[in-house]
């Protein structure tokens, strides 16, 4: 069965630090990957997605991701955050043919201190 | 934002009731899903949709039932409600069930069951 681990729970930085979140999933076959963010009180927004081609993926926000098919890998990134990017941020898998599940990571809540 | 409305936003409960939560959506998408999200385990799928009266269940279906009558409305019912379905439940759609393509939320229904 595919899943999708997150390995940060909490994050905390400083305004204008880097940031690197971790996801990793398990599925043997071809997929499509997502990172989603939801702020406070608010509904899931897509952040960006990889379905083929080149696997660094720019979304919106300044937001980026890599997918590493040989490690099983698509970490998000954003070179300077900021106070407003505090969110809980998912990465979720899909795989051909299956309806369009997603499934989801636990979460990465981040902190961003002004 | 995707035309989604779930209803209600906040409910409040006894245990052993029944519940019906609504989705609807105005986009005439396909396939509508179910999740509920709960600190620590991210979104886990309920049940979704893959047409009228086509429905199939998800990761965590038990003490869950779903209807859909019409291409713009998902029902999630829960039969007789428990404590441990106290959560935030999200109604998502897709325009594919191939698994390329995102889904878009609704804002959720947080149900607390006393």
């Amino acid at each position: 069965a595919q899943s999708v681990s997150q390995h940060n729970h909490h994050v905390i930085l400083s305004e204008a630090a880097s940031l690197e979140l971790g996801c990793n999933y398990s599925y043997g076959g071809t997929v499509n990957l997502f990172w989603y963010v939801q702020y406070p009180g608010q509904h899931l927004q897509l952040l960006l997605k990889y379905f083929s081609g080149d696997p660094l993926v720019k979304g919106i926000k300044g937001f980026e991701a890599e997918f590493i098919k040989s490690k099983f890998s698509f970490n998000l990134r954003k070179p300077s955050v900021q106070w407003s990017d505090t969110a809980e941020y998912f990465c979720a898998v899909s795989s051909f043919n299956q309806g369009g599940k997603l499934i989801f990571g636990q979460g990465t809540e981040l902190s961003v201190k002004p | 934002d995707a035309g989604i409305t779930q209803s209600p936003r906040h409910k409040v409960t006894e245990t052993g009731t029944p519940v019906t939560l609504r989705c609807h959506q105005t986009e005439n998408h396909r396939y509508m899903y179910w999740y509920r999200q709960d600190p620590g385990h991210g979104l886990r799928l309920i049940h979704y949709s893959y047409g009228v009266k086509d429905t199939d269940k998800g990761e965590v279906s038990d003490g869950y039932s779903v209807s859909r009558s019409k291409t713009e409305d998902f029902l999630l019912t829960l039969e007789s409600a428990t404590s441990s379905q106290t959560s935030v439940y999200f109604c998502a759609i897709s325009g594919s069930g191939q698994g390329n393509s995102p889904l878009h939320f609704g804002n959720g229904t947080r149900l607390t069951v006393t």
